[in-house]
Order: C-alpha cells, then sequence, then structure tokens
C-alpha cells in the first residue's frame, strides 16, 4: 500500500536553531513530492521534487530528494518563530487521478 | 486576486441539517478537489473532479455530494449533518497540462461545527 511517513511528528526549537524534517515513501512509479507549509489557515505550496540530488531553496527554507532512499528532507536554517507551523509531505499516487497521499505532517514550534 | 476561495469561513450549524460549501478557482485550473481536515489535522481526500469529471470519489458517507458545474466550481452539500462531520473543509485546484501538474493550490477553509 502507498504510504508517506514523515519524522518526527512535532518538534519544539530556539530562533536561530537550524531544522531538518524528513518524509520518506513507498508509492508505486513515483512521479514527484511536494512540501506544504501549513499555519492556521490553508496548506501552503513550497517545493515540488521531481529530480533526485537537486536543490530547491527558497529563503532560509530548502529541499532536496534522495530518489535511492525514497526520502526527502525539509532544512529550514535560522529558524524564526513564523516558521512556526505543520510542515506536509505529499506525493501523488500512480494513475491519473493526480491523489496526493499525505503524511501525517510535522508540528514544528519556534520559540523566542 | 487569483486564488481558490471558498465560502462560508465559518459555518455553525444543528445536527439533521442540510448545508452547502462553495467553491471558486480564477487559476484556470482544470481539476478541483475536496479535503476534509479533523482535530488531528489529518488532511483526507473525499472528491475530485476533473473538468466536471468526477475522478476521485473516496469512501465518503453518501450524505456528502459535490457537484461541479463548470471546471471553476466545485461545490459541496452535505445532508443529514452529524456531530462528526464537524472539521474543517478544504478546497484546493491543480492543473492536469502544466508542468506543475501534481501541485495543488488551497482555498482558505470552511471549518464546519455541528451542534
Amino acid at each position: 500500500e502507498d504510504k508517506v511517513v514523515q519524522s518526527p511528528l512535532s518538534l519544539v526549537v530556539h530562533e536561530g536553531d537550524t531544522v531538518t524534517l524528513n518524509c520518506s515513501y513507498e508509492v508505486t512509479n513515483f512521479r514527484s513530492l511536494l512540501w506544504y507549509k501549513q499555519e492556521k489557515k490553508a496548506p501552503t505550496f513550497l517545493f515540488m521534487l521531481t529530480s533526485s540530488g537537486i536543490e530547491k531553496k527558497s529563503g532560509r527554507l530548502s529541499s532536496i530528494l534522495d530518489k535511492k532512499e525514497l526520502s526527502s528532507i525539509l532544512n529550514i536554517t535560522a529558524t524564526q518563530t513564523g516558521d512556526s507551523a505543520i510542515y506536509l509531505c505529499a506525493v501523488p499516487r500512480a494513475g491519473n487521478n493526480r491523489k496526493l497521499i499525505w503524511g501525517l505532517g510535522t508540528s514544528l514550534a519556534v520559540n523566542p | 486576486d487569483t486564488a481558490v476561495s471558498q465560502t462560508p469561513k465559518y459555518l455553525v450549524t444543528q445536527m439533521g441539517n442540510d448545508k452547502s460549501i462553495k467553491c471558486e478557482q480564477n487559476l484556470g485550473h482544470d481539476t478541483m478537489y475536496w479535503y476534509k481536515q479533523d482535530s488531528k489535522k489529518f488532511l483526507k481526500i473525499m472528491f475530485s473532479y476533473n473538468n466536471k469529471e468526477l475522478i476521485i470519489n473516496e469512501t465518503v458517507p453518501n450524505r456528502f455530494s459535490p457537484k461541479s458545474p463548470d471546471k471553476a466550481h466545485l461545490n459541496l452539500h452535505i445532508n443529514s449533518l452529524e456531530l462528526g462531520d464537524s472539521a474543517v473543509y478544504f478546497c484546493a485546484s491543480s492543473h492536469r497540462t502544466s508542468g506543475r501538474t501534481d501541485t495543488q493550490y488551497f482555498g482558505p477553509g470552511t471549518r464546519l461545527t455541528v451542534l
């Protein structure tokens, strides 16, 4: 059965720390992996990764895919309180219906 | 603003009532989705339409009925509301023929509370 597993489930850090969030997947005919950030409202799109070893970067956030290890990491450097959120990972299932298999998310709390 | 929008943002109602949630996107996408997010924050897909055709229909009580009058709109009607229907319902959209076919963009959510 296709599945996406994120770790850790929750994390508490201090401002300025660097964090690494993990996402591993078992999905047939892998095509891409997506990262989202959810604060109090809707999930907002961060990155889509399709190629192994190529880092995607946006400010202090970066992500990389390792197809050999069937995983991805999301790094946040110099964390700020505004980074506090749930970070969700999703992988589309094979087929034409574009159904995303979602992880349970990592709840990140950044304390001042 | 180009976005996915939902109405209403909040909905408080009594058990047994029938209610609808509306979703519209002006992103030019051809695929739309309904998700339910419960108190544990897990996102569960309910339905998806591509160009008005139902393509995902998960195991959802038949009290829930989606309707897509055109590819920019996807509504969700819920009959005989139950306490367990209380959740946040998100609409999302994506474009199947673009380079980012898997990327879904979410609406702000509708918080449904059934009393």
